[in-house]
């Protein structure tokens, strides 16, 4: 069974760029069976999604971030990553990896979730 | 963006209820709509895909029905872990949106 774990700070300045790595075990980054994806969940809030990234590289992100957002891939290290610049306060989040099916079968694997604060 | 409607915000139930919660659209999503269920300081769990298949693991006591725009999530004889929030998801397009929640809490 896949397990997918975020990493990266706990905190970040205001006007930086926060940037989060999730490595896949017991899965590979290369199938062509899921989206790797990026969700985020302020502090009492909903789901928002971020983005994803397919195993061709092709990516797409939520507008709502404004061109901030970019996720890449690793494969020899079996690992995707979230860079957001030029965070503010309302960057506060909860922020989830997680794979969703490419065949309409949801998101059926998720990190542990990161918190993330934006503060100086 | 497509945007997803959930009610109620919340309910209060006793153990062995059903309790009913919906999901509407603002435009058609065909079948592509997901349920995940999420308890307090915990990840979000998948729960039905595609609008009516449950996913692995998850109790009969749970349904989807739906199609289009409007979409139901039913848990029959409630129990004290289903007590959580739930949230729909679309699968139609990018960007993927979600529901604002259904808490469901403890009469």
């Amino acid at each position: 069974q896949a397990q997918l774990q975020e990493s990266g700070p706990g905190l970040v300045k205001p006007s930086q760029t926060l940037s989060l790595t999730c490595t896949v075990s017991g899965g590979s980054v290369t199938s062509g069976d899921y989206y790797w994806s990026w969700i985020r969940q302020p502090p009492g809030k909903g789901l928002d999604w971020i983005g994803y990234i397919y195993n061709n590289g092709n990516t797409h992100y939520n507008p709502s971030l404004k061109g901030r957002v970019s996720i890449s891939l690793d494969t020899s290290k079996s690992q995707f990553s979230l860079k957001l610049s030029a965070v503010s306060v309302a960057d506060t989040a909860v922020y989830y990896c997680a794979r969703e099916g490419y065949n309409y079968n949801g998101m059926d694997v998720w990190g542990q979730g990161t918190t993330v604060t934006v503060s100086s | 963006d497509i945007q997803m409607t959930q009610s109620p915000s919340s309910v209060s139930a006793s153990v062995g209820d059903r309790v009913t919660i919906t999901c509407r659209a603002s435009q058609g999503i065909s079948r592509w709509l997901h349920w995940y269920q999420q308890k307090p300081g915990e990840v979000p769990k998948l729960l039905i895909y595609a609008a009516s298949t449950l996913q692995s693991g998850v109790p009969s006591s749970f349904s989807g029905s739906g199609s289009g725009t409007d979409f139901v999530l039913t848990i029959d004889n409630l129990q004290p872990e289903d007590f959580a929030t739930y949230y729909c998801q679309q699968a139609h397009s990018f960007p993927r949106t979600f529901g604002g929640g259904t808490k469901v809490e403890i009469k």
